[in-house]
């Protein structure tokens, strides 16, 4: 799986969006792009995917380069319970039983 | 849907003893896998299973043993505690890219185990 980089933390006021970046240079090309966030101790929780495309669903948006070495997960308008670890993780879908490989991820502080 | 669900939620042994942390789907999903984290790391791969029947080893299978005799259930066997063990433990589920799935996995709520 390719290695991802991601900033250790960053604040963000209420209300606001937030920004969060990853770089994933070595990203082959069947590799997608996964987001996961983990709130105080509680399990990871799945945000979003893709591949090439922009993405978007009811939690974010996804913006991958086009020459897909780096990305950009958006959450439009940040809460005090967007608080988390965000996790950027590059894989092939469904190989080793789905496994993810988690880095130190991006330690995000919503701010009142 | 209970989603996926892990017993105990806390437990304490002394170095040396044997556990099982349980962990069940009610999801029909055909991959399982379970996970460590220890404080202030990411979760890291201990075993995981693509169906009934089938396991293998993740990136720290040392002291684990695992078995998947259904697709519901997925235990996770400490063999012969070390305070090295002590961690939160995470399982995991997800369909497999046959299923039309391979891409979100739902996390049960984590095992905190301290070994003494």
């Amino acid at each position: 799986d390719a290695k991802t980089t991601q900033p250790p933390s960053m604040d963000c006021a209420e209300g606001r969006a937030a920004n969060l970046p990853c770089n994933h240079s070595t990203i082959s090309g069947n590799e997608y792009v996964y987001w996961y966030r983990q709130i105080h101790s509680q399990g990871p929780q799945y945000i979003i995917h893709g591949l090439k495309n922009n993405e978007t669903n009811e939690m974010a948006s996804l913006i991958i380069t086009e020459d897909r070495k780096s990305s950009t997960l958006i959450l439009p308008h940040a809460t005090l319970r967007d608080t988390a670890v965000y996790y950027c993780i590059v894989r092939v879908a469904g190989a080793a039983g789905n496994k993810l490989t988690f880095g130190g991820g991006t330690r995000v502080l919503v701010k009142p | 849907n209970a989603g996926v669900t892990q017993t105990p939620k806390f437990q304490v042994l002394k170095t040396g003893q044997s556990m099982t942390l349980q962990c069940a789907q009610d999801m029909n999903h055909e991959y399982m896998s379970w996970y460590r984290q220890d404080p202030g790391m990411g979760l890291r791969l201990i075993h995981y299973s693509v169906g009934a029947g089938i396991t293998d080893q993740g990136e720290v299978p040392n002291g684990y043993n695992v078995s998947r005799s259904t697709t519901e259930d997925f235990p996770l066997r400490l063999l012969s505690a070390a305070p090295s063990q002590t961690s939160v433990y995470f399982c995991a589920s997800s369909y497999s890219r046959l299923a039309g799935g391979g891409h979100e996995q739902f996390f049960g709520p984590g095992t905190r185990l301290t070994v003494l």
